[in-house]
């Protein structure tokens, strides 16, 4: 199957930082997304980014599909920032699912 | 809001009894899903389904089945729970569309199972 890889396992910063998570995986897949999951325990689809580059306010992410890597990048970190995020990658079609990564645990500092 | 439902979110049960997780959706996705999350192991997918009465087994099905009789509902039966089946499940949904959202994947919000 397909092997996902996230780095650093953990992370920590303090609010106002800037972070880069990454994401390497296995196989040429066409399907690729981001989840943050909040302490509380609720995952959030952060980004859907098989390829290119997409921006969601302080996030953004890129995904260069030939060299089977991902990047997620949080600016002016906050405190809400906090949880563990997901890469999970995959392929889309009649079966599509998802691998996922073991995760990134970012700690954002007051 | 996804509209996803998982029910019981909490449930303590015994070695060797039946258990059965339920998740509804109000969106009428065709894709649906169960995830476990362990520590150290991140969510490994469980079983899926792509449609009424279609499923297919996932990384870590061994002790689990799955029904899909309607679209909104796809139920996760423990036959005989055991302790290694403690852990966080997560039922999610998906549809495939075109353009820039894909198969983007939606989470419910847990159910903590607890087999002592």
């Amino acid at each position: 199957g397909i092997q996902v890889e996230q780095s650093p396992p953990d992370l920590i910063l303090q609010e106002g930082a800037n972070s880069t998570l990454r994401c390497n995986f296995s196989d040429s897949v066409n399907n690729l997304q981001w989840f943050h999951q909040n302490p509380w325990g609720q995952l959030i689809n952060l980004f859907y980014i098989p390829s290119g580059t997409k921006q969601n306010g302080r996030l953004s992410a890129t995904t260069v599909a030939t060299e089977r890597y991902s990047l997620l990048y949080i600016s002016s970190s906050q405190t809400t920032d906090s949880g563990v995020y997901f890469c999970a990658v995959g392929y889309t079609g009649a079966n599509s699912k998802l691998t996922f990564g073991k995760g990134i645990t970012l700690s954002v500092r007051p | 809001d996804a509209g996803i439902t998982q029910s019981p979110r909490h449930k303590v049960t015994e070695t060797g009894t039946p258990v059965t997780l339920r998740c509804h959706q109000t969106e009428n996705h065709r894709y649906m899903y169960w995830y476990r999350q362990d520590p150290g192991h991140g969510l490994r997918l469980i079983h899926y389904s792509y449609g009424v009465k279609d499923t297919d087994k996932g990384e870590v099905s061994d002790g689990y089945s799955v029904s899909r009789s309607k679209t909104e509902d796809f139920l996760l039966t423990l036959e005989s729970a055991t302790s290694s089946q403690t852990s966080v499940y997560f039922c999610a949904i998906s549809e495939r569309t075109g353009g820039s959202s894909g198969n983007t994947i939606y989470f419910g919000e847990g159910s903590w199972l607890t087999v002592v």
